[in-house]
């Protein structure tokens, strides 16, 4: 099956400067990317996918980027404010019928400091 | 809100106590999940239901039985549990690849 495997761990910056978070995955199968956020005691939520017929999506302050030779695809945070801080996941999975079965990473711990 | 409503949101229960957590979504989706998230652990997908019919079961032991009784619904009913199953239990709905989640159930077994 799918392993994901995600660093660092945990991540502090300071606020206005940018944060990378890095996952790879096993199964070159996978072609669906999300990242989700989770704000202590609240709900894993969506802030970006990408396809694997994309290398690079970007959205205000995040973009994803995907190495599908190399199987890893990044989390990408510019300006980071204190409202990012939060645990962020990155997930893969093989689209079709089914469901979305996703293969989550163990989590990046985002402390944005003032 | 996401539309994934989730109940109870707190669970205290003996070993040898049968309990059920409740999903309910509002958004037509057709598929729905179970995901188990303990500390410094990754989400670990339990079940996943796609137009009420289980496409997946994740090796879970049988302690923890699903039901879905229509494509809204989602049930986990509990049995004869372990500490170590206490985690926080998250549902999910999609309707194609974005998962909506649930707030979920926090669950200590005593």
């Amino acid at each position: 099956g799918e392993n994901v495997e995600q660093h660092p761990s945990t991540l502090s910056v300071q606020e206005g400067d940018s944060a990378v978070i890095k996952c790879t995955y096993s199964d070159s199968a996978s072609n669906y990317f999300p990242w989700y956020k989770q704000e202590l005691g609240k709900r894993p939520q969506l802030i970006i996918d990408i396809r694997s017929n994309v290398g690079e999506k970007k959205d205000q302050r995040i973009a994803v980027t995907l190495n599908k030779t190399a199987k890893h695809f990044s989390l990408h945070i510019t300006e980071t404010q204190p409202e990012d801080s939060a645990v962020y996941f990155c997930a893969a999975s093989i689209l079709g019928g089914g469901g979305n079965k996703l293969t989550f990473g163990t989590g990046t711990q985002l402390k944005v400091e003032l | 809100e996401t539309g994934v409503t989730q109940t109870p949101r707190h669970l205290v229960m003996g070993m040898t106590n049968k309990k059920s957590l409740k999903c309910e979504q509002h958004l037509g989706h057709n598929a729905m999940y179970w995901y188990k998230q303990s500390a410094k652990k990754p989400l670990e997908l339990m079940f996943v239901y796609n137009f009420k019919e289980q496409t997946e079961n994740n090796s879970v032991p049988s302690r923890f039985s699903p039901e879905c009784p229509n494509s809204s619904h989602l049930f986990l009913h509990l049995h004869t549990l372990q500490p170590e199953d206490s985690a926080l239990y998250l549902c999910a709905s999609s309707q194609e690849n974005i998962q909506y989640f649930g707030a979920g159930t926090r669950l200590s077994v005593l």
